[in-house]
């Protein structure tokens, strides 16, 4: 089975924090996700990559950038945390669009 | 602009009941539609992915179908058990776009 992995589950940053969420996956798949998931609005698309160093913008990149260096490594950055940053953040990969595999979430506290 | 409607928002049933969760998009033009299960605090467990071409997918108590030119499909859960106890959530993959597009969920509570 695919495994996306995401290397912390709660993190606690302050204000003004630039903060890393890694996301590492391990069957060679093109595509990689950045969703947030927040009460009421669901799934929102932040970045997504279908190669090495290549990312496109997705619904709401305001606040954020990436970085892929290496294919199995999807990395997403806060650049100066704000507290309606809080969410959960959850990361996808897949191949193609033969389906879609996701980490187990990261729940992110900016106080 | 694609949207996924999953009704109801909320549903309870007792234990060992069928029911259908359902789902609906704005937008035939999809490349294949996925369910998925939300336990609280987690990530999301793909259950179920259906292709364009394919009308369902079967997966123990689980059938999930799809009728493209509608734009719908539902989940069949049979003879639920609490542990079945979870949000389900519905997502297509637009030809347009080649985005994911999520419902809201439905949030499933089966009680003993």
């Amino acid at each position: 089975d695919v495994k996306v992995t995401q290397s912390s589950r709660y993190l606690v940053k302050r204000t003004g924090e630039k903060v890393f969420l890694e996301c590492v996956q391990d069957m060679d798949h093109e595509n990689m996700f950045w969703y947030r998931q927040d009460p009421g609005l669901g799934l929102r698309l932040i970045y997504f990559s279908y190669d090495v160093k290549m990312k496109e913008k997705g619904d709401i990149p305001e606040g954020y950038s990436v970085s892929r260096e290496k294919k199995e490594r999807f990395s997403l950055i806060l650049e100066s945390a704000s507290t309606n940053q809080t969410s959960m953040y959850l990361c996808a990969s897949s191949f193609d669009r033969y389906g879609y595999t996701f980490g187990s979430g990261t729940r992110l506290t900016v106080v | 602009k694609q949207e996924v409607t999953q009704i109801p928002a909320a549903l309870s049933v007792p234990e060992g009941e069928n029911l259908v969760l359902n789902c609906s998009f704005t937008d035939s033009a999809i490349y294949n539609l996925q369910w998925f299960r939300q336990d609280p605090g987690k990530g999301l467990t793909s259950l179920l992915l259906i292709q364009s071409s394919q009308r369902e997918q079967t997966s123990g108590r689980l059938n999930a179908s799809l009728d493209k030119s509608s734009g719908r499909s539902t989940l069949y859960i049979a003879a639920s058990q609490p542990g079945d106890s979870a949000t389900y959530l519905c997502a297509v993959v637009s030809s347009n776009t080649g985005k994911l597009i999520f419902g809201q969920g439905t949030t499933l509570q089966v009680k003993p």
